[in-house]
């Protein structure tokens, strides 16, 4: 049984300031690594993907990847009351295979 | 840029009744997935197509079925429906095994099951 865990909050953070988001998986097949963000009621809208341990930097979001240790995180530089969201994690074996989600961290910026 | 089509937005259906959903990806994308979510729930994986070929089978249950077209579009049959199905149901694309696996989600279709 593949598991994706994640802290499901809230995490409250000042504007400005880095978010700090963290993910662990149990299938240790797992290829590929993915952020989603979703807010309620809509559709999950991808962040960031990451397939290599280390870190992956695109504008104010930071993925880091931990293979030995099944870890993933996400970075959000100079939060915004716009990020508020929930943070999906998901990961998936590759190919054309189905994403298993944890079940979110729901993010509040506060202005 | 073009994104997953998903039609319909909004199904209201009876118990026991049967519905359809269809989903039109990304152009270029060869690859489709079907997840339902739940109130307060992550996405669950249903079940994935590549090329017209089942590829992945997630949770779905017995009296769904789904189906890739010629043109790559997918269709999400669901019979007998039940109050538990009310549900978001997503679709989301990709450009498959050989290309970049990054799945692309649709705005959804919200079924709701009296």
């Amino acid at each position: 049984q593949k598991e994706v865990e994640q802290n499901s909050g809230p995490l409250s953070v000042p504007e400005g300031a880095i978010a700090s988001l963290n993910c662990t998986y149990s299938d240790r097949g797992s290829q590929s690594f993915f952020w989603y963000r979703q807010y309620s009621g809509k559709s999950p809208e991808l962040i960031m993907f990451i397939y290599s341990n280390g870190d992956k930097e695109d504008g104010r979001f930071t993925a880091q990847l931990n293979k030995a240790s099944q870890y993933v995180s996400l970075l959000i530089r100079d939060s915004q009351p716009s990020d508020s969201a929930t943070y999906l994690c998901a990961v998936t074996g590759g190919g054309a295979d189905g994403l298993t989600f944890g079940k979110g961290t729901h993010l509040i910026i506060q202005p | 840029a073009a994104g997953v089509i998903q039609s319909p937005r909004h199904l209201i259906k009876e118990k026991r009744e049967t519905a359809t959903l269809k989903c039109y990806p990304i152009p270029r994308h060869d690859t489709v997935y079907w997840y339902q979510q739940g109130p307060g729930q992550d996405p669950q994986f249903l079940i994935s197509f590549y090329e017209k070929m089942q590829s992945d089978k997630g949770s779905i249950p017995d009296r769904f079925s789904a189906q890739q077209f010629s043109d790559y579009h997918s269709e999400l049959n669901m019979s007998s429906l039940e109050l538990g199905d009310s549900a978001l149901y997503f679709c989301a694309s990709s450009l498959g095994p050989s290309g970049e696996e990054t799945q692309y989600f649709g705005p959804g279709t919200r079924l709701l099951v009296l």
